[in-house]
């Protein structure tokens, strides 16, 4: 069920900083992760993908890295702009086009 | 990219109504839609998988009866909350996979429907 009261880990960064996003996921069998970008009051955007048969992937001013040894996913956006701010979701497909999504990040770039 | 279109994005019920959310897949075929839900700062649960023309597929300790769906096309999706109590006010977000272009990649989410019940 639902963790009631739980918070997001927010991660405070200026603008032009590189801001790193780490997350862990759970199932050893997905072949298949996202990343989604949320604002307020609007549904999950998709950033950018990685299938298991990669380590790295890049896209504009975005790269996603996957670590499957220790199952462990990262987004690294470069430098982050206040248009940035945001919670930040990844999401792994576990089958069938079902996607579980971790708990996120809420971005907050200063100017 | 492709568009999922969610109505309404908010909508104020009173308790013991039902409310009915509609997922739209504006541009392309949609044989499968997913039914989330989010907690205020929390992550998307995956409450139940729509099927075109079958039975929903619902996640352990989804209530079926309270969460019905019907995916009578393939290009619609509705989410009815009957007997609507506060503890499901919730922000409901639904996304689907473009039937033409499938590949087990990219999904699209609808822009979500906030439900208030009061």
């Amino acid at each position: 069920g639902e963790s009631v009261g739980l918070h997001l880990p927010t991660l405070s960064v200026q603008e032009g900083d590189n801001s790193i996003i780490n997350c862990a996921y759970s199932n050893s069998a997905s072949d298949y992760f996202i990343w989604y970008k949320q604002e307020s009051g609007k549904g999950p955007q998709f950033i950018i993908d990685i299938r298991s048969n990669m380590d790295k992937r890049q896209g504009q001013r975005v790269t996603v890295l996957l670590n499957k040894t220790v199952k462990h996913l990262s987004l690294q956006i470069a430098a982050t702009q206040p248009g940035d701010s945001a919670v930040y979701f990844c999401a792994e497909n576990t089958g069938f086009q079902k996607l579980v999504f971790g708990t996120g990040t809420r971005l907050l770039v200063s100017p | 990219g492709a568009v999922v279109s969610q109505h309404p994005s908010r909508v104020i019920c009173k308790s013991g109504t039902s409310v009915k959310i509609e997922c739209r897949s504006l541009d392309f075929q949609a044989t499968t839609m997913f039914w989330y839900r989010q907690f205020p700062k929390q992550s998307l649960m995956l409450m139940a998988t729509s099927n075109e023309g079958s039975k929903a597929t619902y996640e352990q300790g989804v209530e079926k009866d309270k969460f019905l769906i019907n995916h009578a096309s393939l290009t619609l999706s509705t989410l009815t909350v009957t007997s609507a109590h506060p503890e499901d006010s919730s922000f409901y977000i639904c996304s689907a996979y473009d039937r033409g272009t499938f590949t087990g990649t990219e999904a699209f989410f609808g822009q979500g429907t906030r439900l208030t019940v009061v």
